[in-house]
Parts: C-alpha cells; structure tokens; sequence
C-alpha cells in the first residue's frame, strides 16, 4: 500500500499572507506528482503535473516544487485571498498511472 | 470541449440493491477512472479502463464492477449494496498526464 501524506491537514490563512504545506510520496517507482484545487460542490481542479526531480511550476500566486529523490513536493499560495479557500490534494502516480491520493489540505483563508 | 459528465449527480438506494453510475470522458480521451471518497477519507482509487479494458483495479471486494464502451463512455455497478457504500464517486478521463474529473455522483444507502 502506497503512503501519501499531506501535512497540515488544515490550515487558516490571514488574507493577504502566503502560505506553504506539504505532500510525501514514496521516493520509488515515480512517475509522476499531481496537484488538485477541490472546491465544495465542484470537481477537483488541475493544477500541477510534475514529472522531474527539480521542477517547479507556477500558475498565477500558486507554485509548486519537486523533489522525488527524498519524496515530497511543496505547494505554496503567495498573499492568499478569500477565493483561495479550498482543500488541495496531491495525489502520486507510479508507472502504470494509477493515482494515489494525500488526504488533502483544507485552506481557509480569513477576509 | 465539454467536460467530464457524471449521472446520476445524487441518488438514494437501500441497502441490497445494486447501482449503476455512469461517466461520459472528455472527447477523445481513452482512460477512464473511477474514485471513492467516503466521509474521512481521501479519494480511494477503483478501478481504471483504457480502450475497454480494464488495466488497473483497486482494493475494493468484486461487488464494485466497471466498464468501458467502444466510445470510451464507462460504467460502474455496485451491487449488494451496504451503509458502508454510501460514498462520493468520482470519474476522471485523462490523456497523457494531465487527469480531469467530473463533479461525481453521490450515493446514499439507506
């Protein structure tokens, strides 16, 4: 059984403040790291594949980097804004694109 | 393009029946996958179809099934339903990496 965390569970962010958390993955077996913005109501969002040791990718305030030797990826929010709050999921794929979801982030951020 | 398009989006059933979701992918996209989360949970993965067949499954009993048509559209059934079952399933299609998901169907067991 494949382990992927994602810490904090939870988190409240002040408007305007930046913000980091964490997904862990096995360090074997890559293929590649997703990102998913899941707002209530609504399908989980793309917004990061990533797929080398290094990459960093970026989409507006929300970047994301990769480390797959030691098995984690960060994603971070720069001055976080209310539209922000949502749960954020990475989710793992071996070779064989089977996906294995974190338990996710909540992000609430406060006006 | 339109999206990924699950029915039904809710449904209620008691507990012994059996199910059927269905998923209508992307346009063109040949991989269709199926996802569990139930209340605590993160997204528990099910079973995958490429081109009909079916080419990874999860840690769920026999009593999930799926299936995949020539048009890529996909089915799932749940039969015997239990408590236990009553869950938000989720549909993703994907081509290459990048996978997209419907906004699911939520089932009640009663």
């Amino acid at each position: 059984i494949l382990n992927v965390e994602q810490s904090p569970q939870s988190l409240h962010v002040q408007e305007g403040d930046s913000t980091n958390f964490t997904c862990s993955f096995p360090s074997s077996n890559f293929y590649a790291l997703h990102w998913y913005r899941w707002e209530t109501a609504k399908s989980p969002e793309a917004l990061f594949v990533m797929t080398l040791n290094g990459d960093e990718k970026k989409k507006g305030r929300i970047s994301a980097t990769l480390n797959t030797k030691e098995g984690y990826s960060y994603l971070y929010i720069k001055g976080s804004q209310p539209e922000d709050s949502a749960t954020y999921l990475c989710a793992f794929q071996a070779a064989g694109n089977k996906l294995t979801f974190g338990g996710g982030t909540r992000v609430l951020v406060k006006p | 393009k339109a999206g990924v398009t699950q029915t039904p989006r809710y449904l209620i059933k008691t507990r012994g029946q059996q199910v059927t979701l269905s998923c209508s992918p992307i346009s063109g996209h040949r991989s269709v996958s199926w996802y569990q989360q139930t209340p605590g949970q993160g997204l528990q993965f099910l079973f995958e179809y490429f081109s009909e067949t079916q080419r990874n499954k999860g840690n769920f009993p026999g009593r999930f099934s799926g299936r995949q048509f020539s048009n890529s559209r996909s089915e799932m059934n749940v039969s015997t339903l239990e408590l236990g079952d009553s869950a938000l399933y989720l549909c993703a299609s994907s081509e290459e990496h990048t996978i997209y998901f419907g906004e699911g169907s939520w089932l009640t067991v009663v």
